[in-house]
């Protein structure tokens, strides 16, 4: 079992739909969360980051961490066909330099 | 958030040949770096971690005399591929943390290397 799985998808959605991407990890010392999208042929951009548990929202981007359920969600409303792109999840323990990366979700938005 | 370069962003080169990668942090000091490897439709495989004035942390599979890594500054980190072969071809990309270690990994734009 990996420590870290999201689905790859790919997921396709129209344009204004509310996006649901997911992670669930098996390491219950994980503290640090975050989403990063990536563009194709691109580095990764980070999204969201969020500390221990609880949600965030910038924008159209909510981040939501459930440490209970050792689960995971970014929500994208009203998407965008920029929003298409490769969503990965990744997260670490306190003191750990590594990330833990999910496999990433290839989204599509359709106009 | 912090920006991280990387260049060259495309390589082309001949079998055998050396090649170098350069990952800078430009607005920031960063006491780590990561070189990845991604392959076409996959996540990132993490290849080291690189701490400025030590060695290069290697994972495993990975060959250390094949990909010399160098963090000889707060701000610099390289990546080299030596006597590079066709199957080295890949999309490399490094990353960048900052001192507080707080988990934010930034990212350059990576760098596509072809072997012909």
């Amino acid at each position: 079992q990996k420590e870290v799985e999201q689905d790859p998808g790919p997921l396709s959605v129209p344009e204004g739909a509310i996006v649901s991407l997911n992670c669930t990890y098996s390491n219950s010392a994980f503290q640090y969360f975050m989403w990063y999208r990536q563009y194709s042929r691109k580095g990764p951009e980070l999204l969201m980051y969020t500390y221990s548990s609880g949600n965030k929202e910038d924008g159209r981007f909510t981040a939501q961490v459930d440490k209970s359920s050792k689960y995971i969600s970014l929500f994208i409303r009203d998407s965008q066909p920029s929003d298409s792109a490769t969503y990965l999840c990744a997260m670490k323990t306190q003191g750990a330099q590594k990330l833990v990366f999910g496999q990433g979700t290839r989204l599509t938005i359709n106009p | 958030g912090a920006v991280v370069s990387q260049h060259p962003s495309r390589v082309i080169c001949k079998s055998g040949t050396s090649v170098k990668i350069e990952c800078r942090s430009l607005d920031f000091q960063a006491t780590t770096m990561f070189w990845y490897r991604q392959f076409p439709k996959q996540s990132l495989m993490l290849m080291a971690t690189s701490n400025e004035g030590s060695k290069a942390t290697y994972e495993q599979g990975v060959e250390k005399d094949k990909f010399l890594i160098n963090h000889a500054s707060l701000t610099l980190s390289t990546l080299t591929v030596t006597s590079a072969h066709p199957e080295d071809s890949s999309f490399y990309i490094c990353s960048a943390m900052g001192q507080a270690n707080t988990g934010e990994l930034f990212f350059g734009e990576g760098s596509r290397l072809t072997v012909l």
